[in-house]
């Protein structure tokens, strides 16, 4: 069965300092990986979205970038944080044909003071 | 994709059926309609989804009617870990090569209660 690994599971920041949230799966290959952030009180908003190893398609124009150097790894970065960038993000994985059937990792809870 | 309306909150005593609506008269004859759930500090969990027919899996019911404009969830016997938001998504199926793009809502907040 498809497991997620989302670390670090809450981490508090300082404004204009670098992030790096890291996502690994296992039980699968080649799947479509998602990033979703969901702030406080909020609906839950889809940041990027990645096809293969190296295909990123960002939704939202932001400081955030994400990268997937492996096949069963999605990274979420930002050189420089906001206050704003505060949330709950969410990597998920999902099938690449059929259903729409997304599976979500425990997220990662990011404060920026 | 078409969009839904759900009512924002809903209560329901332990033991009892959840039903839980939702509108998409926009729905188009290739969209289907799902259902994910978001415990408090959790990722969405998918529940349900279907095209035309009901559909029934261990965790809930789906009933479409007929013109496909809503469709209701229902929970058959509610407990206390059923209380979470409900999202209700309609979406066309996937193509390979393609990503979901689901576009979660603010959905119904349900409250079961003792």
């Amino acid at each position: 069965s498809q497991t997620i690994h989302q670390w670090p599971a809450t981490l508090v920041q300082p404004v204009g300092s670098p992030l790096s949230l890291e996502c690994t799966v296992e039980g699968t290959s080649n799947p479509n990986l998602y990033w979703y952030r969901q702030a406080a009180g909020r609906g839950l908003q889809l940041l990027f979205y990645s096809v293969g190893i190296g295909q990123i398609s960002s939704e939202v124009p932001q400081n955030l970038s994400a990268s997937r150097p492996q096949d069963r790894q999605f990274i979420l970065s930002s050189k420089k944080l906001l206050l704003s960038d505060s949330g709950f993000y969410l990597c998920a994985i999902g099938r690449y044909s059929g259903a729409n059937v997304l599976t979500f990792g425990a997220g990662s809870r990011l404060t920026v003071l | 994709d078409a969009k839904t309306t759900q009512p924002p909150s809903m209560d329901c005593a332990e033991g009892r059926a959840a039903n839980l609506p939702c509108n998409h008269s926009t729905i188009s004859g290739n969209e289907y309609v799902y259902w994910y759930r978001q415990i408090h500090s959790q990722g969405p969990q998918y529940i349900i989804h279907g095209l035309k027919n009901n559909e029934t899996n261990e965790m809930a019911s789906l009933i479409i009617t007929e013109d496909r404009k809503s469709s209701t969830l229902i929970l058959p016997h509610a407990t206390l870990r059923d209380t979470a938001v409900y999202y209700c998504i309609v979406r066309v199926e996937l193509v390979t090569g393609t990503a979901s793009k689901l576009t979660f809502g603010t959905g119904t907040r349900l409250q079961v209660t003792l």
